[in-house]
């Protein structure tokens, strides 16, 4: 079946500027997380959903970054206010985790490379 | 604090040769762990992971890891190196919340 997919795969963005990532995750999949993944670095938490419900927003750099998924199905990150500093790939995942599941696997989009001039 | 630490930033290895990625993690609780490998452009695929049970588990193209408790390590081991396996590997670690922590990744570069 479909992966976990993303858009746009590149994105380049003017200082300031508002921007907004997609992600879709596998059909049925209840958890769903962010990464931010700098050059040469691992990837580093975001936030995590379960269903619409966002559980855990502590790796959000600023209060420009916000993410929402309102139908527990496709999320999407915005990135307000760009900064050089916010260039990175950033990186979707899924999982059917949920509380009281075995699985725990996450599946990865292909990520979405922001560079902010 | 929970991590992961790579030792190993690059390793170039000869096609054919074996191969040994190491991984370290710190964390409190009977660990979940994981390797996963991303080319260039490409997401995360995962090799393999280790929840509970055998100690060695055996992941796909090849690849197999082992967890040592006592020296909080789960390296990630295959026998013979192939030029396809030129990419860059992240060991992972899950927290109770679910969320993956990572190391820096190690690069492998093969020659022929």
């Amino acid at each position: 079946g479909a992966g976990v997919s993303q858009s746009p795969r590149y994105k380049v963005a003017k200082r300031g500027q508002d921007v907004a990532l997609r992600c879709d995750p596998i059909s049925g999949h209840v958890s769903l997380f962010w990464y931010q993944q700098a050059l040469g670095q691992g990837p580093e938490f975001l936030t995590y959903f379960q269903n619409e419900a966002q559980l855990d927003k502590s790796g959000l750099p600023s209060d420009r970054f916000f993410a929402e998924r309102p139908e527990g199905s496709v999320s999407t990150l915005k990135i307000q206010r760009t900064q050089q500093e916010d260039s990175a790939v950033y990186l979707c995942a899924s999982s059917s985790r949920d509380w009281g599941t075995v699985s725990r696997e996450q599946y990865f989009g292909p990520g979405t490379r922001l560079t902010v001039t | 604090a929970q991590s992961v630490t790579q030792p190993d930033i690059h390793i170039t290895v000869s096609e054919g040769a074996s191969l040994e990625l190491r991984c370290n993690y710190s964390y409190g609780a009977t660990p979940y762990l994981f390797w996963y490998v991303q080319s260039p452009g490409q997401g995360l695929q995962l090799l393999l992971k280790y929840f509970s049970g055998d100690t060695l588990v055996q992941g796909i193209k090849g690849f197999e890891a082992e967890f040592k408790r006592s020296q909080s390590s789960f390296n990630l081991r295959k026998p013979s190196v192939h030029w396809s396996d030129a990419a860059e590997y992240f060991c992972a670690v899950e927290n109770q919340g679910g969320k993956l922590i990572f190391g820096q990744g190690t690069e492998l570069s093969v020659k022929p």
